[in-house]
């Protein structure tokens, strides 16, 4: 099973509505990373938001992380018809399990205008 | 400053034959990392080069192998193809690696396999 996994996996929404999606994981992370995609194309990093860390902003985003409980949240504000696109997080593997970097299936979200 | 950039866009190869990719990552960024995405399997990590070395691998059979050269730029190349490795395949460059710093991710090849 994978390190992060998003939830919902769908997420349907009016234009000005706020959307929230979570990401949990399985073993301890240095940093976790979230990053939107918009339809079949490359990803577009969001925000990193590092262990210690436990809320950051960027604009109209504001991820939160829990390390007790080994989860983030994404919040979109006020979204948008452009915010339509898919939400991936993003975790590092601790390097007894490589060194990798493994992502969530991704929550869908469907802004409707 | 340009982003990252992959060639080609879209490729169609037959199976059994191999097929490489290319990235030209940011410039001043040293690190180079590749991924697969199907809708099945979602997206996985390849490898990561830092610096002309592999320095993370994921987990793939030896088919899939790549290289960094020294202004940065990377290859991927997949042999034997097979059916499922039709995907879209991605690269991303960093100037810390995966695990440091964010990724700045290209626009992807479409690889499908016949």
């Amino acid at each position: 099973s994978q390190q992060g996994e998003e939830d919902p996996q769908a997420l349907s929404i009016q234009e000005g509505e706020n959307a929230t999606m979570n990401c949990s994981y399985k073993t301890s992370i240095n940093n976790l990373q979230w990053y939107r995609q918009n339809s079949g194309r490359g990803l577009v990093h969001l925000i990193l938001i590092r262990s210690n860390e436990r809320e950051k902003h960027s604009g109209r985003l504001r991820v939160t992380l829990d390390t007790s409980k080994k989860s983030s949240s994404l919040l979109i504000t006020a979204s948008r018809a452009a915010d339509t696109a898919s939400y991936f997080c993003a975790t590092d593997l601790p390097k007894a399990a490589g060194n990798k970097l493994t992502f969530g299936g991704g929550t869908r979200v469907l802004v409707k205008p | 400053k340009a982003g990252v950039t992959q060639t080609p866009r879209y490729l169609i190869k037959t199976r059994g034959q191999q097929v490489t990719l290319s990235c030209s990552p940011i410039s001043g960024h040293r690190s180079v990392s590749w991924y697969q995405q199907t809708p099945g399997q979602g997206l996985q990590f390849l490898f990561e080069y830092f610096s002309e070395t592999q320095r993370n691998k994921g987990n793939f059979p030896g088919r899939f192998s790549g290289r960094q050269f020294s202004n940065s730029r990377s290859e991927m190349n997949v042999s034997t193809l097979e059916l499922g490795d039709s995907a879209l395949y991605l690269c991303a460059s960093s100037y810390e690696g995966i695990l440091r710093s964010e990724q700045y991710f290209g626009p992807g090849t479409r690889l499908t396999v016949t």
